[in-house]
């Protein structure tokens, strides 16, 4: 099994700036098989990004997906008030996990 | 628009079993995949399984394989989680999310079901 560890646990920044949050797996994920999803309080996860750098339907190009091997990061450029909120990281090239998340704080 | 909707809320107590329902509609449903997804409280997610609707191939997770069942019903365009033998640890929200068959990424997902349960 893949195990994803995230970091750091939690962010804690300002609208308008960039974060950087990080991803790695216990093991390479081949072919870039890894996915970043979004979920505020009380909601679904949304996809963000998928094969660790294509960007979902409808998502904003402040989201930016790259890495691979076990070192994979999403950025978010220009912080919106409304991207305050959990990040996950997903693998999908062995079976399927998830990260421990990433929480993005004003 | 692609959208799931799930079943409403259960309390159940341990040893019992729960069945929740996931309807898609905007989708042709025999064309892809849905998998079943949880979340503990206060805690990241756990992957369930998934079930192929076209053809009902099945996949389970190994930590709870045995007490876990996914069919579908492609008449009523639903899928169905079944969780059995349900212990305290069960208590979670639990999402159904639609999948493209040989990729792994998970979207769009349902409204989440929360199952509590409790003696």
């Amino acid at each position: 099994e893949i195990v994803l560890t995230q970091s750091p646990g939690t962010l804690s920044l300002s609208p308008g700036e960039r974060a950087t949050l990080s991803c790695r797996a216990s093991q390479s994920v081949t072919n870039k098989l890894l996915a970043w999803y979004q979920q505020k309080p009380g909601q679904a996860p949304r996809l963000l990004i998928y094969d660790a750098s294509s960007r979902a339907t409808d998502i904003p190009d402040r989201f930016s997906g790259s890495g691979s091997g076990t070192d994979f990061t999403l950025t978010i450029n220009r912080l919106d008030p409304e991207d305050f909120a959990v990040y996950y990281c997903q693998q999908y090239d062995n079976s399927f996990s998830f990260g421990p998340g990433t929480r993005v704080d004003i | 628009q692609v959208h799931l909707v799930q079943s409403g809320a259960e309390v159940k107590k341990p040893g019992a079993s729960v069945t929740i329902s996931c309807q898609a509609s905007g989708y042709t449903f025999t064309s892809y995949a849905i998998h079943w997804v949880r979340q503990a409280p206060g805690q990241s997610l756990e992957w369930m399984g998934w079930i192929f609707a076209g053809n009902g191939d099945t996949e389970y997770s190994k930590k709870i394989q045995g007490r876990v069942s996914i069919t579908r019903d492609t008449s009523a365009r639903t899928a169905y989680l079944e969780l059995t033998s349900l212990k305290s640890e069960d208590t979670a929200v639990y999402y159904c999310a639609r999948n493209v068959p040989r990729t792994g990424w998970l979207g769009p997902w349902g409204q989440g079901t929360l199952v509590t349960v409790s003696s």
